[in-house]
């Protein structure tokens, strides 16, 4: 079992759309979880965090739920800027950030 | 305020030359990491430093060597570089370990090896 998965995608949207991202993650002594987006060809950048309690940051919303190792990051309204692919992140303490291989999202007027 | 740089962004080598990657950050960020994203495999770690002459191995370290004389520069260099080093090459740095999970990605370095 891979250590974080997530859909591939691509999920193509309309603008307005509501969209759900999905991830799993492997191991149980994970600490940290965040959700990172990157543009077609350039770097990744840290969109957010995740917390035990859920987070919601504008649009944006994480969920994370440590009994069944799932995370989803929840987009309200969609914009064409939105598209994009998503990495699903996961810090086991001590070692470096596990990336999933991430979720495409395309955004259509 | 420059941030995190790289260079160069573009390189195209053949089997067998010594490659060198730069990675130079602004900020005095302790912790500085090398990963290279290919299809199918997402961002996978080669070397991390905690700071200045600490460095350690990631996922994939075999055919890299890594440097950190200076706390704002991180050069990866590949020995003798082969087909399948072919790559995205991202650097990263965060700020400390009680930060180490926000990185800050350099624009990355696209190499193919001949």
């Amino acid at each position: 079992r891979k250590e974080v998965e997530q859909d591939p995608g691509p999920f193509n949207v309309p603008e307005g759309a509501t969209v759900a991202f999905n991830c799993t993650y492997s191991n149980s002594a994970s600490q940290s979880f965040f959700w990172y987006r990157q543009d077609c060809r350039k770097e990744p950048k840290l969109l957010m965090s995740v917390y035990s309690s859920g987070n919601e940051d504008g649009r944006f919303t994480a969920q994370l739920n440590r009994a069944s190792q799932y995370i989803s990051l929840l987009i309200r309204d969609s914009k064409l800027s939105d598209s994009a692919t998503y990495l699903c992140v996961v810090n086991q303490a001590g070692t470096a950030l596990i990336f999933g291989k991430g979720t495409t999202l395309s955004v259509s007027s | 305020d420059a941030g995190i740089t790289q260079s160069p962004r573009y390189k195209i080598t053949e089997t067998g030359r010594q490659v060198t990657l730069m990675c130079h950050q602004t900020w005095s960020h302790s912790y500085m990491f090398w990963y290279r994203q290919d299809l199918g495999h997402g961002l996978r770690l080669i070397y991390y430093s905690a700071a200045a002459d600490i460095t350690d191995k990631g996922e994939v370290p075999d055919g890299y060597v890594v440097s950190r004389s200076k706390t704002e520069n991180f050069p990866l260099t590949l020995e003798s570089a082969t087909r399948s080093q072919t790559s995205v090459y991202f650097c990263a740095s965060s700020l400390d370990r009680g930060q180490f999970n926000e990185q800050f990605f350099g624009p990355g370095t696209r190499l193919t090896v001949l």
